[in-house]
């Protein structure tokens, strides 16, 4: 089993430009996150979902977008970058809410 | 509010000076509390869950405690690989949260160094 995987691993975005994080596991998990790490903070949760077709908003939507149309597969978009959105982006998975999370290696994205 | 306070930010012990992490915490109705390692450019691995006060978990150099308050995390005996940042995360009820924080609340983690 791969995990979760992450790609890609780093990336410079302009500001205004778009692109799409991907995310993805192979242990059959139904409950997918997206976290975003900035440094000397604690993970912030982005959006959540608790299987394929629904999600939610976590502490910190704004400016993101996510989809879940299988349970393998949740992948983050960025529409218009903001430097503010420089951080390190984590995935994460666990087969029940609330139970220990795996995370991916993570995404360090750079909106200059 | 719900708060996670892990101390001390960061802690440099020698090769085998034992120490303890404390990750205190503001939460009704905790649910369990997380310890996670995070070594650089990496994803939080998990280490233990703790569900009630009393509990303990060990698992080599390190052992977990909690109390209804705070919970510790001791490195007995520290080894230049277990150098890491290491994180808590409480989960709360489910009732308690509606797309806000979320399940679980992370601390802002302790960086430990372990000189050879």
């Amino acid at each position: 089993n791969a995990g979760v995987t992450q790609t890609p691993k780093f990336r410079i975005l302009k500001i205004g430009q778009s692109m799409t994080l991907q995310c993805a596991q192979d242990m059959n998990h139904n409950y997918m996150y997206w976290y975003r790490q900035d440094p000397g903070m604690g993970l912030k949760l982005i959006y959540y979902s608790v299987g394929a077709g629904i999600t939610d908003k976590g502490e910190v939507p704004n400016g993101y977008n996510v989809s879940r149309s299988t349970t393998e597969d949740f992948p983050l978009r960025l529409e218009l970058a903001a430097p503010s959105q420089t951080s390190v982006y984590f995935c994460a998975s666990s087969y029940a809410g609330g139970e220990k999370l795996f995370f991916g290696s993570g995404t360090q994205l750079s909106v200059l | 509010e719900d708060q996670v306070t892990q101390s001390p930010e960061a802690l440099r012990l020698q090769e085998g000076e034992s120490s303890s992490l404390n990750c205190s915490y503001t939460v009704s109705g905790l649910r369990g509390l997380f310890w996670y390692r995070q070594d650089p450019g990496k994803g939080p691995e998990f280490l233990f869950t703790l569900y009630s006060a009393g509990e303990e978990k060990e698992k080599e150099r390190l052992k977990a405690t909690l109390t209804k308050k705070e919970s510790f995390l001791h490195i007995t005996a520290p080894k230049p690989e277990d150098s890491a940042t290491y994180l808590c995360a409480v989960q709360r009820p489910r009732v308690n949260y509606g797309g806000s924080q979320g399940n679980l609340i992370f601390g802002k983690g302790t960086k430990l160094s372990v000189k050879p």
